[in-house]
């Protein structure tokens, strides 16, 4: 069975400090690996997909990597701002999706 | 607008009710699925459809029932015999289940037990 885990499950940064969120996971058999943001009391929202075969994507002052090999994934977000406060939730997918627990982000301004 | 409706946002049961959660998608997705969320845990897989009149059980599927007679719609029942049914219930969909696409979440319902 596939297990997701994410590390920290909660992070605390003053503005402008670049974020780094971990996710490792213990079946490397998947097809791609997604990252999300949720806010509280709402759904999910998909940041970044980054296929299987690929390294990393990027989207903005958003930079993801992938390591199948060693099971692993980093999210990174550049120059941080307070609308950056989230939960962010890292999901691997064969047939279907499995998450990790997430990692509570707080901007400080 | 294309995108994933849930509804109702807040639903409360009764002990002993059944109770049914919409999911309605418009975006020509082939595969959906039910996602339970609690605090302080990762989502749980409670039902996955991969194509209209077919559906397998995820990992926490007792207590839960679905059904899949139109593509755009996969509706999730809450039987009584759910005994923890208080959660935050999301749905999702992809384009297929078995190639590499994108899920795609709606807002939620919050099902609370009264």
């Amino acid at each position: 069975k596939q297990e997701v885990t994410q590390i920290p499950a909660a992070l605390s940064v003053p503005e402008g400090e670049n974020l780094v969120l971990n996710c490792s996971f213990t079946d490397s058999a998947i097809y791609n690996l997604q990252w999300f943001r949720q806010d509280p009391g709402k759904g999910l929202t998909s940041l970044l997909l980054i296929q299987s075969s690929q390294r990393e994507q990027t989207s903005g002052r958003l930079n993801a990597s992938l390591d199948k090999s060693s099971g692993r994934s980093t999210l990174y977000i550049a120059a941080s701002q307070p609308g950056d406060s989230a939960t962010y939730l890292c999901a691997v997918s064969h047939y279907k999706l499995s998450f990790g627990a997430g990692t509570t982000v707080t901007v400080r301004a | 607008d294309g995108g994933i409706t849930q509804s109702p946002k807040y639903l409360f049961r009764k002990e002993g009710q059944n109770v049914t959660l919409s999911c309605e998608q418009n975006l020509n997705h082939d595969a959906m699925y039910w996602y339970r969320q609690d605090p302080g845990q990762g989502l749980r897989l409670i039902y996955y459809s991969q194509i209209v009149n077919d559906f397998q059980k995820g990992d926490i599927a007792e207590g839960y029932s679905v059904s899949r007679e139109k593509k755009e719609s996969f509706p999730l029942t809450v039987t009584s015999a759910q005994k923890n049914p208080t959660a935050f219930y999301l749905c999702a969909s992809s384009i297929s289940a078995l190639v590499n696409t994108e899920a795609f979440f709606g807002q939620g319902t919050r099902l609370t037990v009264v």
